[in-house]
């Protein structure tokens, strides 16, 4: 079975660029979230889509992030304009089925850089 | 709302055991996870607690008690490549929330 697909794997960009990040959820799974982990810390949930919905974006600062999940399958995470404290691992994760009791599983990452 | 607190590094002696400690509060509980992360890489699930007591897989094992507020994660027989981080997540209504992670490091 193949796992969450993510990429770029490492992108470097200075500030107030933008960059876009692509995930692949494994095949059949509902529920899908952005994480930001920033190095020494545990993931932060950025978003939570069930199927093409949203269920939880409480945290993800919406003047410069934003995420999609067309047709409830892909999703796509922007940051525009970039500032250096975005400089983390964006994980992308998904689980199956509604219930939060559900194991969810993370992609490797996409490693952001912003100088 | 939700706070989780971990001890930040601990360390071992390859062969020993090793418990690491996890505290919550939280408006809404389904559940405790623990997750591994290797340096440079995505956390890997290792276990799932959601009733109160022990469960045991291999090496390690995982305690959790609701009234508490308190899980621990038991590593037996400890080996170099269990050098990593160790995410206690806790599952509210809707999401999951991680806390900072121990960093454990085990030495010859």
């Amino acid at each position: 079975e193949a796992g969450v697909a993510q990429s770029p794997r490492y992108k470097i960009i200075e500030k107030r660029q933008s960059v876009a990040f692509w995930c692949n959820p494994i095949s059949g799974h509902a529920t899908l979230y952005w994480y930001q982990q920033i190095l020494g810390q545990g993931p932060k949930l950025l978003i939570q889509f069930q199927n093409n919905g949203v269920v939880d974006d409480s945290q993800l600062p919406k003047d410069r992030f934003s995420a999609e999940r067309l047709k409830g399958v892909d999703s796509t995470l922007k940051i525009q304009p970039a500032k250096l404290e975005d400089s983390a691992v964006y994980l992308c994760a998904s689980s199956p089925g509604s219930g939060i009791g559900n194991t969810i599983y993370f992609g490797e990452g996409s490693w952001l850089t912003v100088v | 709302g939700q706070n989780i607190d971990q001890p930040t590094e601990m360390t071992a002696t390859e062969g020993a055991i090793v418990q690491i400690n996890c505290t919550y509060q939280t408006s809404g509980f389904n559940g405790l996870f623990w997750y591994q992360q290797h340096a440079g890489e995505a956390p890997t699930f290792l276990s799932y607690n959601v009733l109160d007591g022990l469960e045991e897989k291999g090496r390690f094992s995982s305690f959790l008690s609701r009234s508490k507020g308190y899980s621990y994660l038991l590593l037996k027989e400890l080996q170099m490549k269990d050098s990593a981080s160790y995410l206690c997540a806790v599952a509210g209504y809707s999401t999951l929330t991680f806390g900072k992670g121990t960093m454990l490091l085990v030495s010859p």
